[in-house]
């Protein structure tokens, strides 16, 4: 069926780095453009960024900006974000999202299907 | 702070109508960018509720529906049920610098 699977559960110590990934299955990978975005305990959701999956393209947000990389390998339909210099602040559920595009009057992007969440536990 | 603002809290009896606002800016919403409204239950991955201002996901009951005016939008729950309560968030785009953006989230509360 159609479905995102991520990784499981990381614990980091602070300065390192994490890698998440998410499988996608059950669709065309390369026909969706796929999204990280993360919650903090206790916090709302926090867009991350974004990757074209058919070039490769990026966009992260400014407030990540260097710290972040998406990535994919479109022949294995897998996503996977890495992010760096880790921080307590960064400890949150993370979760990969796809993009579907809504053809109608508006400029409409949203998130159809979400992958069961990441927990990455930063430590000092 | 978030882009868009929502309430932190609504609250409603069973069968009573609420509604959850969501103010954007002219570089969002008041840009042409839709407003797309998403569910999540304690311990789950947030729920597509709402896309393109009102439109419902196939298996989304007709008590949930949307509505956007200039740089706000809002989502109504007609017919509260125990099982509403959840935390809701809006989300939209700023097609200008190809960023997405949330609001706060907001905690509904049926009581």
């Amino acid at each position: 069926q159609v479905q995102l699977v991520q990784s499981g559960a990381e614990v980091k110590k602070s300065g390192a780095s994490v890698k998440v990934s998410c499988v996608a299955s059950g669709y065309t990978f390369t026909s969706h453009m796929m999204h990280w975005v993360r919650q903090a305990p206790g916090h709302g959701l926090e867009w991350m960024g974004w990757i074209n999956t058919g070039n490769g393209n990026t966009k992260y947000s400014q407030k990540l900006q260097g710290r972040l990389s998406i990535t994919r390998d479109p022949s294995a339909g897998t996503l996977y974000m890495d992010l760096s210099s880790l921080r307590a602040e960064d400890t949150a559920v993370y979760y990969c999202a796809r993009e579907t595009y809504y053809y109608g009057p508006g400029d409409s992007h949203y998130f159809d299907l979400w992958g069961q969440g990441t927990l990455v536990t930063v430590s000092s | 702070q978030s882009v868009l603002t929502q309430p932190p809290s609504v609250s409603g009896a069973p069968g009573q109508r609420v509604t959850i606002s969501c103010t954007g800016s002219s570089s969002n919403i008041g840009a042409g960018s839709d407003v797309h409204w998403y569910q999540q239950l304690p311990g789950t991955a947030p729920k597509l509720l709402i896309y393109g201002n009102y439109n419902r996901p196939s298996g989304v009951p007709d008590r949930f529906s949307g509505s956007k005016s200039g740089t706000s939008a809002s989502l109504a729950i007609t017919g509260l049920q125990a099982d509403d309560e959840a935390y809701y968030y809006c989300q939209s785009s700023d097609s200008s610098l190809s960023v997405w953006v949330f609001g706060g989230g907001t905690k509904l509360t049926v009581l």
